[in-house]
């Protein structure tokens, strides 16, 4: 099964861009790419997600690369409540949750 | 309320017990799964199910049973619970549908497990 890899931290000022990187070398072309975030004391929730084109919905941007090798979730005014760990991982076209694999993720620390 | 609920929040118990922790969703969702956390790892799959009659193992599946005891209803117990299934627990529910082509996760809020 396809893996990705993340940073384990970044940091980032309020109010400013953030863009958090995930590498997923080797993808299959039926992947779509989902990011979660996992708030303190709460479960997983979804952020966005998407296959090929670069995809935007009210809580941030998902820029795909054109080979899909890689991509990037970008929050474009980053708040102290955005402040979490974000997942990005590799869900099959017509199913296949249950072989994601929720890594580690990258721990966003938010500064005022 | 929240469209999926987890009971209870946080529970101790000792060496030797049963446990059953439930999960109840809202969503009208077919897929269900159970999901434990350990401090600075990431999510890591017990059981999932695909409707009330498909139930699979997960990746760590030992130590733990389920029970899918309608389309809504999903739970996980511990027949004898030991010190490293300490652990934050999730449920969660997939809006996957046949043909649809992508699926989202909606995950509850967690029960903190504390075995002693």
């Amino acid at each position: 099964d396809a893996k990705t890899t993340q940073p384990n931290s970044m940091e980032s000022n309020e109010e400013e861009p953030v863009h958090l990187p995930c590498n997923h070398s080797t993808i299959s072309g039926t992947d779509y790419i989902h990011w979660y975030r996992q708030l303190p004391s709460q479960g997983p929730e979804y952020v966005i997600h998407g296959l090929t084109s670069n995809v935007n919905n009210r809580m941030a941007s998902l820029a795909i690369a054109e080979d899909r090798k890689s991509s990037t979730l970008i929050l474009h005014r980053a708040t102290l409540r955005d402040a979490a760990v974000y997942y990005c991982i590799l869900i099959l076209t017509q199913g296949g949750s249950e072989k994601l694999v929720f890594g580690k993720g990258t721990k966003l620390t938010v500064n005022p | 309320d929240a469209d999926v609920t987890q009971t209870p929040r946080n529970r101790i118990t000792k060496t030797g017990k049963r446990i059953m922790l439930e999960c109840s969703q809202t969503k009208g969702h077919d897929r269900m799964y159970w999901y434990r956390q350990d401090p600075g790892l990431g999510l890591r799959l017990i059981y999932y199910s695909f409707d009330v009659k498909d139930i699979n193992k997960g990746e760590i599946s030992d130590g733990y049973s389920v029970s899918r005891q309608a389309q809504a209803k999903f739970s996980l117990s511990l027949e004898s619970a030991i010190p490293n299934q300490t652990a934050l627990y999730f449920c969660a529910t997939s809006d996957f549908l046949p043909g649809q082509g992508d699926e989202k996760l909606f995950f509850g809020s967690g029960t903190q497990l504390s075995v002693l």
